[in-house]
């Protein structure tokens, strides 16, 4: 089956660094894949669209400039939470498209200190 | 612009009985269904999808669900639950004309199964 793979698990960083988490799917490609947060005991939040080679697509109230969202190739995504805060610590998960499916990654818990 | 209703936050039951979580959705166009299951800390994993054809539908871990055009509806069933099959639960619908389209997911159920 398809297979998405995040990287980090887990991250722990300090309050003003910059973190990325990237977002691979391994065994097909895909042209879009999606940011989601989410919060403890919530559904998922999407926060942003990524098409391969071009801007990603924010959701209303996403800061994109804090949200640094690049998609590279067919297989790979990265976001990069720039500056964070205490209240960007989220657990943060990536889907990649395959047709009219989505296949969601593992999820990386983000903590910062 | 679509939107889904989980009818129940938490359900709770004892092993072997059978469960049900409720499904609601609205859209303007038509959709694709899917139910899908979060352990924790965890990412999601596809429990079935409602593409067309059969109005049932059956998923993995002994999970079917029903589409019900009428009723607007996407009801996922389990006739004997295990402990294992505690998790959170998310249906979500996405708009068929378009692939790779976004999903919209419910706000989850919490299925509980005790011993």
């Amino acid at each position: 089956g398809a297979v998405v793979s995040q990287h980090p698990s887990r991250v722990i960083c300090k309050s003003g660094t910059s973190v990325k988490i990237e977002c691979r799917s391994l065994d097909f490609q895909a042209t879009t894949m999606f940011w989601y947060r989410q919060f403890p005991k919530k559904s998922l939040m999407l926060m942003a669209t990524s098409n391969e080679g071009s801007k990603a697509t924010y959701e209303q109230g996403v800061e994109k400039d804090k949200f640094l969202i690049n998609h590279a190739s067919l297989t790979l995504s990265t976001l990069t939470v720039t500056s964070a805060h205490p209240e960007d610590s989220s657990f943060y998960i990536c889907s990649a498209s395959y047709g009219w499916l989505q296949y969601f990654g593992p999820g990386t818990r983000l903590t910062v200190t | 612009a679509q939107s889904v209703t989980q009818l129940d936050s938490q359900v709770p039951v004892f092993e072997e009985a059978p469960v049900e979580l409720r499904c609601n959705y609205s859209s303007s166009v038509s959709v694709y269904l899917f139910w899908y299951v979060q352990y924790p800390n965890q990412g999601l994993q596809l429990l079935l999808k409602y593409l067309s054809g059969s109005t049932l539908v059956k998923g993995i871990n002994g999970f079917e669900a029903e589409f019900n055009k009428s009723q607007t509806s996407f009801h996922l069933r389990k006739p004997s639950v295990h402990i294992s099959d505690t998790a959170e639960y998310f249906c979500a619908v996405s708009d068929r004309e378009t692939s790779g389209s976004r999903l919209t997911f419910g706000e989850g159920t919490q299925l509980t199964v005790n011993p």
